[in-house]
């Protein structure tokens, strides 16, 4: 499968605890992406990283969110101190070079704090 | 108001449907459009992209752009069970961060 990966896909959590999610974007795509989905809701914008640097944060992402791209390729999602509000999906997309415009996503991580 | 208003159903079809799903749009700025296609607990999938006003045909699937208005439209031809899923407009402006998302319509389609 040469999609975009995501890992793991379900998650549940006590309030409180730190989670940590992984997305492999489709090889060779430089451009990442973070979005949340609640349920009714498409999907909204957390971050962006072009190769390793995070050029964009949305205001959705508070303190609690932290993500990395070290080396260009996999990207994590960190969500410290989880509360019930934090229960979504979680997805990732990614876009080839010199195509900004359109993206892939992976098949989502579902949190569900309890 | 949202940038990308979307009716969000559910809307039930009979098998054989000719669907229209439609969305209305603020941001005069927004240049490319799309539709996805989500099904249950999983991820959008990309249907259609298209940057101009007019019609862009691919198999049963139909997207319709009315910049004047700032209407988007998707028509399925030949609806199947298997359409049965949520589908997402969105549109965009500058690079793929600045999309925004319809809250999406569910689609059922009954055999």
């Amino acid at each position: 499968d040469t999609g975009v990966s995501q890992d793991p896909r379900h998650k549940i959590t006590k309030r409180g605890q730190n989670v940590t999610f992984r997305c492999d974007p489709i090889s060779e795509h430089n451009r990442l992406y973070w979005y949340r989905q609640t349920l009714g809701q498409g999907p909204e914008f957390l971050t962006y990283f072009q190769n390793e640097a995070q050029l964009e944060k949305s205001r959705l992402l508070s303190d609690r969110f932290s993500a990395e791209r070290p080396k260009g390729s996999f990207s994590t999602l960190e969500i410290q101190r989880t509360e019930q509000g934090d229960s979504a999906m979680y997805l990732c997309a990614s876009s080839p070079p010199n195509s900004g415009t359109e993206a892939f996503f992976g098949q989502g991580t579902r949190l569900t704090v309890v | 108001q949202k940038e990308v208003e979307q009716d969000p159903g559910p809307l039930s079809v009979p098998e054989g449907a000719i669907v229209s799903l439609n969305c209305t749009y603020s941001n005069s700025a927004f240049q490319y459009f799309m539709w996805y296609r989500q099904y249950s607990r999983k991820g959008p999938e990309l249907l259609m992209y298209t940057y101009s006003s007019g019609n862009k045909v691919d198999g049963r699937f139909t997207a319709q752009v009315d910049k004047s208005s700032k209407y988007i439209s998707l028509f399925i031809r030949d609806s199947q069970p298997s359409d049965s899923a949520t589908y997402l407009c969105a549109s965009g402006s500058g690079g793929y961060q600045k999309v925004t998302f319809g809250t999406g319509t569910k689609l059922q389609v009954i055999p």
